[in-house]
């Protein structure tokens, strides 16, 4: 059963556009909220985290927005660059354990 | 912080014969270590964990005979992958979690892209 839910599947975005991927979970022992940035032949790289007794948190162009009521938390990308071109993959932490959502490929445009 | 290492980046071997990636953590103590197999355009599907010291505990479906996990210190665990068949190709990828900042999450190694001929 799939525990991390994450959508769109894939994204195409414009130079200078906001792209914003979202992520459903349902364990409410998750206590680690963290997303992870992959490009092709690498292994993935941890982008940008959050503890859910936080609504939102920011780091340059990379947000993340969360609501622990309704168990969702989103990545927002500002000022999209094609150098963000990725498969990004939220996850969520229970333990030591890493529970992944099934992964967006983002595409940006020049 | 917090980087992982693995080697080899790729490797190419004949059918029954044994391959071993290795995996680092070069700046961190890694209480923790796991183990992931990716497809293509698919996530990360775990394998096994192991602690330092410990034998690996494998995912259901898992076979521990064919993937022998070894984490003999806070620096470093291998997967044997041994007799390897063609559906073994794939996609390997190493994490590792430790002690105090480097225990929220896991940190990943940049992968070992296996093809068994």
């Amino acid at each position: 059963q799939q525990q991390v839910k994450q959508s769109p599947q894939s994204l195409i975005v414009q130079k200078g556009g906001i792209s914003i991927i979202n992520c459903a979970y349902e364990n409410t022992a998750f206590d680690y909220f963290p997303w992870y940035q992959q490009f092709p032949g690498k292994g993935p790289a941890l982008l940008i985290a959050i503890r859910p007794d936080v609504s939102e948190k920011k780091e340059g162009r990379f947000t993340i927005s969360f609501n622990k009521s309704a168990k969702q938390f989103s990545l927002h990308i500002m000022d999209s660059q094609p150098g963000d071109s990725a498969t990004y993959f939220c996850a969520a932490t229970s333990g030591s354990r890493l529970t992944f959502g099934e992964g967006t490929q983002l595409t940006v445009n020049p | 912080g917090a980087v992982v290492s693995q080697h080899p980046s790729w490797v190419i071997c004949k059918s029954g014969t044994s391959v071993k990636i290795e995996c680092r953590s070069l700046d961190f103590q890694a209480t923790t270590m796991f183990w992931y197999r990716q497809f293509p355009k698919q996530s990360l599907m775990l394998m096994a964990t192991s602690n330092e010291g410990s034998k690996a505990t494998y995912e259901q479906g898992v076979e521990k005979d064919k993937f022998l996990i070894n984490h003999a210190s806070l620096t470093l665990s291998t997967l044997t992958v041994t007799s390897a068949h063609p559906e073994d190709s794939s996609f390997y990828i190493c994490s590792a979690s430790g002690r105090g900042v480097f225990q929220e999450t896991q940190y990943f190694g940049p992968g070992t892209r296996l093809l068994v001929l």
